[in-house]
């Protein structure tokens, strides 16, 4: 069966603290990987895209990664606007729908 | 930038009301979607649309849902007979192709009581 889990459940950090954020997928034939960053009561809002193993896309402090079973998403010195649940969501080759994991909730103090 | 807007942003309805939720895609999106994500768990998938008909839906789509692009800016997702286990966030995307990124919409937070 086709799943996403992402780990941790919850991060707490400091601000400047870097730490990575994983998701697993166990899809047959994937098409794409897609990291979203998702604020209270709003819709995902798209940060990456990933299609194959080695792959590695940057946007200021945020960094994410791609293999053969899971990705990272690096954040480095991150500060309290970071504060989201960051979604991984990936696309299989013979569907039009993205299968969302249930997020990372990302904290980060002054 | 251009983006995916949605109305209304909250909705309450009483059960067994039919209720419709407008979504405008971005304007050279060829591919639309609906989303839904009950409180505190994953978004989940609905129906993809494409060339006027319905590409896939997922096993929660059933007959109480359809969709329909009205015009040329326009995509609605209708629940003819509403239920309590719908009361959920219900968000529209779209993609300029099958196989690209999907842009969500900010959402249509739907109440039912």
């Amino acid at each position: 069966e086709d799943q996403v889990t992402q780990s941790p459940e919850a991060l707490r950090l400091q601000e400047g603290e870097s730490s990575s954020l994983n998701c697993s997928y166990t899809v047959s034939g994937l098409r794409g990987l897609f990291w979203y960053r998702q604020d209270p009561g709003k819709g995902p809002e798209f940060l990456f895209t990933l299609y194959s193993a080695g792959e590695e896309k940057e946007k200021e402090r945020l960094k994410a990664t791609l293999t053969k079973k899971e990705s990272f998403l690096h954040i480095t010195a991150p500060k309290p606007e970071d504060s989201a649940t960051y979604l991984c969501a990936v696309m299989k080759t013979s569907y039009d729908k993205v299968i969302f994991g249930p997020g990372t909730s990302l904290s980060v103090i002054p | 930038e251009p983006e995916v807007t949605q109305t209304p942003s909250h909705q309450v309805t009483q059960m067994g009301q039919e209720v419709i939720l407008r979504c405008v895609p971005i304007s050279n999106h060829l591919y639309f979607y609906w989303y839904r994500q009950i409180l505190g768990q994953k978004v989940e998938f609905l129906v993809s649309f494409y060339n006027n008909e319905i590409s896939e839906k997922s096993e929660i789509f059933d007959d109480q849902f359809s969709v329909e692009r009205p015009d040329g800016s326009n995509f609605t997702l209708k629940i003819r007979s509403t239920k309590l286990e719908d009361s959920a966030m219900y968000f529209c995307a779209s993609s300029r192709d099958r196989t690209e990124t999907q842009y969500f919409g900010p959402g249509t937070r739907l109440l039912v009581l």
